[in-house]
């Protein structure tokens, strides 16, 4: 079956610029999380959605981050201003519900932002 | 607070030989443990886990055993291929999100 798609895979963006990135999750998928990946690091955790509630958002670097999950299946992780510093693999992943017995994370291929 | 370290790479073997990849962590509580691995021009694929300790995660000829008096998931494999050239995330997972260590890439030569 279809696993997590993101779009666009890659972005180049002027400091300053705002960008948006999109995530598709595995269908039947309740739990959403998104990550960023600096060149050469694992990934770190940036925030959490159950169906369409944010329940943790404790990595977002600062107030230019900002995700919304409105309908509880696609997601969007938007970059307000973009810093050079913002340059990263920025992954989604997704779980099935807790009934399913597993909470493996499904990886999406992420998208590489890139900021001049 | 929670925290995964790695062994640094890059870890180069030939062909066939024996690979471990250390790992070590802190955690409260009782986390799930998990490698990733991730191939050139991939995303991250989950190669193995272990929900408690004791418990023996396996793949692809690959192992991991979740060792709570140690606090380590170590990466084994009796036999390399240079298919298995990759980057190898060690993570855990305690209250929903993952926590990664930094990654070892491991080049295998034929």
């Amino acid at each position: 079956g279809a696993g997590v798609s993101q779009s666009p895979r890659y972005k180049v963006a002027k400091r300053g610029q705002d960008v948006a990135l999109r995530c598709d999750p595995i269908s039947g998928h309740v739990s959403l999380f998104w990550y960023q990946q600096a060149l050469g690091q694992g990934p770190e955790f940036l925030t959490y959605f159950q169906n369409e509630a944010q329940l943790d958002k404790s990595g977002l670097p600062s107030d230019r981050f900002f995700a919304e999950r409105p309908e509880g299946s696609v997601s969007t992780l938007k970059i307000q201003r973009t810093q050079q510093e913002d340059s990263a693999v920025y992954l989604c992943a997704s779980s099935p519900p807790q009934r399913v017995g597993t909470d493996t994370q499904y990886f999406g291929p992420g998208t590489r932002l890139t900021v001049l | 607070g929670n925290s995964v370290t790695q062994m640094e790479g890059p870890v180069t073997l030939s062909e066939e030989a024996f690979l471990t990849i250390n790992c070590t962590y802190t955690a409260t509580g009782y986390p799930s443990l998990f490698w990733y691995v991730q191939y050139p021009g991939e995303g991250l694929q989950l190669l193995l886990k272990a929900t408690k300790a004791d418990d023996k995660g396996s793949n692809k000829g690959f192992e991991a055993t979740y060792r709570k008096e140690t606090t380590s998931f170590h990466l084994e494999k009796g036999s390399v291929q240079v298919s298995d050239s990759a980057v190898y995330f060690c993570a855990l997972r305690n209250t929903g999100k993952l926590i990664f260590g930094q990654g070892t890439t491991l080049q295998v030569k034929p």
